[in-house]
């Protein structure tokens, strides 16, 4: 079974400062990770994967994120952040199963909040 | 952009009401999943399916049902709603791999 530690609930930050909102892992067996984002009554959309490879990916809009397995970590950064910003960002997990997922692990979210 | 579409967006209901949360995908993906979300928590499975007339149940223990007869569509089933069934539900789904898209989700309300 997996397991996922966002460890901050709400980060308050001003516009154009940096972020990290992180995000700690517990899995018996390799796993893939992802980072969702949540805007008010949506559903979630996928702002960026690791599944193999380079361990620093990053989304089209500026944010990035880095595996680091000794540290079974998978913090999100923002060197700069926007008001459009403001959004519950979910850090999640999935075993690798061979064949694909058995659905998905989340932790419980990071209200990430722009302060102008 | 992915087409997975969750109907109704909103539903309030009384107790006792039998509802169906209807989840249709154009992608053709065989992997289907329905999540629940309680207000400032994190998500949790409750159902998955692998593909036509395969069901499974998830992490969290839930009173609903599930049944895949066609492959895009993943209809959610109370029979009797309770207030303790209110929460948002999110259907996703996924191909091959991992990755998960998701709907925009039904926000219930039994009252």
């Amino acid at each position: 079974a997996q397991s996922v530690t966002q460890l901050d609930s709400q980060v308050p930050v001003f516009e154009e400062a940096p972020v990290e909102l992180r995000c700690n892992y517990s899995s018996s067996v390799s796993v893939y990770l992802f980072w969702y984002v949540q805007y008010p009554n949506q559903g979630l959309q996928l702002l960026l994967k690791y599944l193999s490879g380079s361990t620093l990916v990053e989304s089209i809009n500026g944010f990035e994120a880095e595996f680091n397995k000794s540290q079974t970590s998978f913090h999100l950064r923002k060197p700069s952040v926007h008001i459009s910003d403001t959004a519950e960002y979910f850090c999640a997990v999935s075993a690798y199963s061979g064949g694909g997922a058995d659905g998905l692990t989340f932790g419980k979210g990071t209200h990430l909040i722009i302060q102008p | 952009e992915a087409d997975i579409y969750q109907t109704p967006r909103y539903l309030v209901i009384g107790t006792g009401k039998k509802i169906t949360l209807e989840c249709s995908q154009t992608m053709g993906h065989d992997k289907m999943y329905w999540y629940q979300q309680d207000p400032g928590m994190e998500l949790h499975l409750i159902h998955y399916s692998y593909g036509v007339n395969s069901t499974e149940k998830g992490d969290l223990s839930s009173e609903s049902t599930v049944s895949r007869i066609r492959t895009e569509h993943f209809p959610l089933t109370l029979e009797s709603a309770r207030p303790s069934h209110t929460s948002q539900y999110l259907c996703a789904s996924s191909e091959y791999g991992p990755e998960a898209f998701f709907g925009q989700g039904t926000r219930l309300t039994v009252v």
